[in-house]
Protein backbone atom coordinates (compact mmCIF):
# COMPACT_ATOMS: atom_id res chain seq x y z
CA UNK A 1 0.00 0.00 0.00
CA UNK A 2 1.23 3.59 -1.11
CA UNK A 3 2.47 5.82 2.03
CA UNK A 4 2.06 8.80 -0.20
CA UNK A 5 -0.13 10.96 1.84
CA UNK A 6 -1.79 13.89 0.48
CA UNK A 7 -3.98 16.82 2.12
CA UNK A 8 -6.41 17.80 1.56
CA UNK A 9 -8.27 15.21 0.26
CA UNK A 10 -11.40 17.32 -0.72
CA UNK A 11 -11.34 21.50 -1.26
CA UNK A 12 -13.89 23.74 -2.60
CA UNK A 13 -12.83 27.16 -3.75
CA UNK A 14 -14.34 30.21 -5.62
CA UNK A 15 -13.12 31.55 -8.67
CA UNK A 16 -10.16 33.90 -8.09
CA UNK A 17 -9.20 32.09 -4.82
CA UNK A 18 -6.32 30.56 -4.23
CA UNK A 19 -5.91 26.80 -3.80
CA UNK A 20 -3.24 24.75 -2.39
CA UNK A 21 -2.85 21.17 -1.86
CA UNK A 22 -0.04 19.14 0.08
CA UNK A 23 1.66 16.05 -0.74
CA UNK A 24 4.42 13.62 2.09
CA UNK A 25 6.08 11.87 -0.40
CA UNK A 26 6.95 7.98 0.29
CA UNK A 27 10.10 8.01 2.61
CA UNK A 28 12.81 7.52 0.79
CA UNK A 29 11.31 8.75 -2.76
CA UNK A 30 13.59 11.13 -3.96
CA UNK A 31 11.01 11.98 -7.16
CA UNK A 32 7.74 13.55 -6.97
CA UNK A 33 5.10 13.81 -9.47
CA UNK A 34 1.86 15.84 -9.51
CA UNK A 35 -0.29 15.04 -12.23
CA UNK A 36 -4.31 16.67 -13.23
CA UNK A 37 -7.39 14.10 -13.33
CA UNK A 38 -10.11 15.62 -15.03
CA UNK A 39 -13.93 14.49 -15.02
CA UNK A 40 -12.83 12.80 -18.46
CA UNK A 41 -10.19 10.45 -16.66
CA UNK A 42 -7.71 12.85 -18.51
CA UNK A 43 -4.42 12.79 -16.71
CA UNK A 44 -2.12 15.91 -17.38
CA UNK A 45 1.54 16.17 -16.19
CA UNK A 46 2.22 18.84 -14.69
CA UNK A 47 5.52 19.00 -12.99
CA UNK A 48 8.31 16.52 -11.25
CA UNK A 49 10.98 17.02 -8.90
CA UNK A 50 14.19 15.44 -8.06
CA UNK A 51 14.61 16.45 -4.29
CA UNK A 52 14.02 19.77 -3.72
CA UNK A 53 14.60 20.82 -7.65
CA UNK A 54 12.30 21.38 -10.55
CA UNK A 55 12.70 18.69 -13.19
CA UNK A 56 10.26 19.25 -15.99
CA UNK A 57 7.47 20.94 -15.94
CA UNK A 58 4.83 22.04 -18.32
CA UNK A 59 4.30 25.21 -19.62
CA UNK A 60 2.22 27.23 -17.08
CA UNK A 61 2.64 30.28 -19.13
CA UNK A 62 -0.40 31.64 -17.20
CA UNK A 63 1.79 31.13 -14.09
CA UNK A 64 -1.13 30.43 -12.23
CA UNK A 65 0.06 27.27 -10.68
CA UNK A 66 3.09 27.31 -8.96
CA UNK A 67 4.72 23.73 -6.92
CA UNK A 68 7.70 23.34 -4.58
CA UNK A 69 9.52 20.49 -2.40
CA UNK A 70 11.42 22.16 0.53
CA UNK A 71 13.37 19.82 2.14
CA UNK A 72 12.41 18.45 5.84
CA UNK A 73 8.45 20.00 4.77
CA UNK A 74 5.65 18.99 2.60
CA UNK A 75 5.81 19.57 -1.00
CA UNK A 76 3.08 21.80 -1.98
CA UNK A 77 1.19 22.47 -5.44
CA UNK A 78 -0.71 26.12 -5.30
CA UNK A 79 -3.23 27.94 -7.87
CA UNK A 80 -3.16 31.55 -7.48
CA UNK A 81 -6.04 32.23 -8.85
CA UNK A 82 -8.55 29.28 -9.13
CA UNK A 83 -11.21 29.03 -12.73
CA UNK A 84 -13.58 26.70 -13.20
CA UNK A 85 -11.32 24.57 -15.61
CA UNK A 86 -9.20 24.02 -12.75
CA UNK A 87 -12.07 21.57 -11.24
CA UNK A 88 -10.03 18.23 -11.01
CA UNK A 89 -8.54 15.39 -9.03
CA UNK A 90 -4.79 16.39 -7.96
CA UNK A 91 -2.43 13.47 -7.98
CA UNK A 92 0.78 13.37 -6.22
CA UNK A 93 3.05 10.30 -6.79
CA UNK A 94 6.56 9.34 -5.61
CA UNK A 95 8.84 7.31 -7.19
CA UNK A 96 12.63 5.50 -5.96
CA UNK A 97 13.88 7.01 -9.15
CA UNK A 98 13.05 8.13 -12.71
CA UNK A 99 12.27 4.41 -14.17
CA UNK A 100 10.30 2.53 -11.80
CA UNK A 101 6.58 2.29 -10.14
CA UNK A 102 5.42 5.04 -9.11
CA UNK A 103 3.00 5.19 -5.80
CA UNK A 104 0.38 7.71 -5.78
CA UNK A 105 -1.45 9.33 -2.96
CA UNK A 106 -4.93 9.32 -2.51
CA UNK A 107 -5.48 12.91 -4.42
CA UNK A 108 -7.18 16.05 -3.37
CA UNK A 109 -10.22 16.78 -5.54
CA UNK A 110 -11.03 20.44 -6.10
CA UNK A 111 -13.74 22.04 -7.03
CA UNK A 112 -14.04 25.38 -8.12
CA UNK A 113 -17.60 26.89 -8.29
CA UNK B 1 -4.29 10.96 -32.23
CA UNK B 2 -3.83 9.20 -28.65
CA UNK B 3 -1.05 7.80 -27.94
CA UNK B 4 -2.32 5.01 -25.06
CA UNK B 5 -5.41 3.52 -25.98
CA UNK B 6 -7.47 1.26 -23.65
CA UNK B 7 -9.94 -1.33 -24.71
CA UNK B 8 -12.75 -1.80 -23.76
CA UNK B 9 -14.19 0.70 -22.64
CA UNK B 10 -16.37 -0.84 -20.06
CA UNK B 11 -17.02 -4.24 -19.18
CA UNK B 12 -19.33 -6.10 -17.05
CA UNK B 13 -18.80 -9.21 -15.80
CA UNK B 14 -20.47 -11.81 -13.12
CA UNK B 15 -18.06 -12.97 -10.41
CA UNK B 16 -15.73 -15.71 -10.98
CA UNK B 17 -15.68 -15.07 -14.75
CA UNK B 18 -12.18 -13.59 -16.03
CA UNK B 19 -11.18 -10.46 -17.80
CA UNK B 20 -8.94 -9.44 -20.22
CA UNK B 21 -7.76 -5.83 -20.91
CA UNK B 22 -5.73 -4.38 -23.31
CA UNK B 23 -3.36 -1.36 -23.80
CA UNK B 24 -2.30 -0.60 -27.48
CA UNK B 25 0.60 2.16 -27.79
CA UNK B 26 1.82 4.05 -30.89
CA UNK B 27 4.96 5.68 -29.34
CA UNK B 28 8.73 4.07 -28.26
CA UNK B 29 8.24 2.58 -24.74
CA UNK B 30 10.24 2.85 -21.43
CA UNK B 31 8.00 0.96 -19.17
CA UNK B 32 4.63 0.13 -19.28
CA UNK B 33 2.75 0.33 -15.05
CA UNK B 34 -0.98 -0.86 -14.90
CA UNK B 35 -2.76 0.57 -11.80
CA UNK B 36 -6.39 0.15 -10.08
CA UNK B 37 -8.43 3.24 -9.64
CA UNK B 38 -10.63 2.82 -6.50
CA UNK B 39 -14.21 4.85 -6.55
CA UNK B 40 -13.52 8.18 -4.93
CA UNK B 41 -9.66 8.27 -6.65
CA UNK B 42 -6.86 6.85 -4.94
CA UNK B 43 -5.01 4.93 -7.44
CA UNK B 44 -2.59 1.42 -6.18
CA UNK B 45 -0.49 0.70 -8.48
CA UNK B 46 -0.52 -2.95 -10.13
CA UNK B 47 2.47 -3.86 -12.21
CA UNK B 48 4.91 -2.02 -13.33
CA UNK B 49 6.09 -4.16 -16.26
CA UNK B 50 8.28 -2.71 -19.22
CA UNK B 51 8.00 -6.42 -20.60
CA UNK B 52 7.28 -9.82 -20.42
CA UNK B 53 5.02 -11.26 -18.06
CA UNK B 54 4.14 -10.64 -14.47
CA UNK B 55 1.95 -12.92 -12.18
CA UNK B 56 0.17 -11.71 -8.63
CA UNK B 57 -1.99 -13.16 -7.07
CA UNK B 58 -5.41 -13.75 -9.78
CA UNK B 59 -3.73 -11.14 -12.13
CA UNK B 60 -1.44 -11.37 -14.33
CA UNK B 61 0.29 -8.68 -17.00
CA UNK B 62 1.97 -9.34 -20.26
CA UNK B 63 3.92 -6.17 -22.04
CA UNK B 64 5.10 -7.51 -25.79
CA UNK B 65 7.30 -4.58 -26.79
CA UNK B 66 7.07 -5.37 -31.12
CA UNK B 67 3.44 -5.55 -31.12
CA UNK B 68 3.52 -2.47 -28.98
CA UNK B 69 0.20 -3.78 -26.60
CA UNK B 70 0.05 -4.86 -23.05
CA UNK B 71 -2.64 -6.73 -21.06
CA UNK B 72 -4.04 -7.21 -17.90
CA UNK B 73 -5.94 -10.57 -17.44
CA UNK B 74 -7.64 -11.11 -14.17
CA UNK B 75 -9.25 -14.21 -13.37
CA UNK B 76 -11.96 -15.44 -11.11
CA UNK B 77 -13.42 -11.91 -11.02
CA UNK B 78 -14.55 -10.77 -7.35
CA UNK B 79 -17.51 -7.73 -6.96
CA UNK B 80 -14.36 -6.17 -5.34
CA UNK B 81 -12.64 -6.16 -8.28
CA UNK B 82 -14.95 -3.47 -9.74
CA UNK B 83 -13.06 -0.09 -10.44
CA UNK B 84 -11.14 1.45 -13.38
CA UNK B 85 -8.11 -0.07 -14.24
CA UNK B 86 -5.87 2.34 -16.46
CA UNK B 87 -2.30 1.78 -18.10
CA UNK B 88 0.62 4.44 -18.85
CA UNK B 89 3.60 4.32 -20.44
CA UNK B 90 6.44 6.23 -19.88
CA UNK B 91 8.12 6.56 -23.93
CA UNK B 92 11.48 7.13 -25.02
CA UNK B 93 12.43 10.74 -25.14
CA UNK B 94 9.64 11.62 -22.73
CA UNK B 95 11.74 12.88 -19.55
CA UNK B 96 9.97 10.43 -17.45
CA UNK B 97 6.39 11.26 -17.40
CA UNK B 98 3.74 8.76 -17.68
CA UNK B 99 1.17 8.97 -20.71
CA UNK B 100 -1.99 7.43 -19.24
CA UNK B 101 -4.89 6.07 -21.45
CA UNK B 102 -8.47 6.55 -20.17
CA UNK B 103 -9.02 3.73 -18.93
CA UNK B 104 -11.73 0.44 -18.31
CA UNK B 105 -14.25 0.64 -15.92
CA UNK B 106 -14.71 -3.08 -14.66
CA UNK B 107 -18.23 -4.04 -13.05
CA UNK B 108 -18.17 -7.07 -11.28
CA UNK B 109 -21.93 -8.31 -10.23
CA UNK B 110 -22.56 -10.80 -7.26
Amino acid sequence: NSKVIQTPRYLVKGQGQKAKMRCIPEKGHPVVFWYQQNKNNEFKFLINFQNQEVLQQIDMTEKRFSAECPSNSPCSLEIQSSEAGDSALYLCASSHGFTGQLYFGEGSKLTVL
Amino acid sequence: GQQVQQSPASLVLQEGENAELQCNFSTSLNSMQWFYQRPGGSLVSLFYNPSGTKHSGRLTSTTVIKERRSSLHISSSQTTDSGTYLCALERGGSNYKLTFGKGTLLTVTP
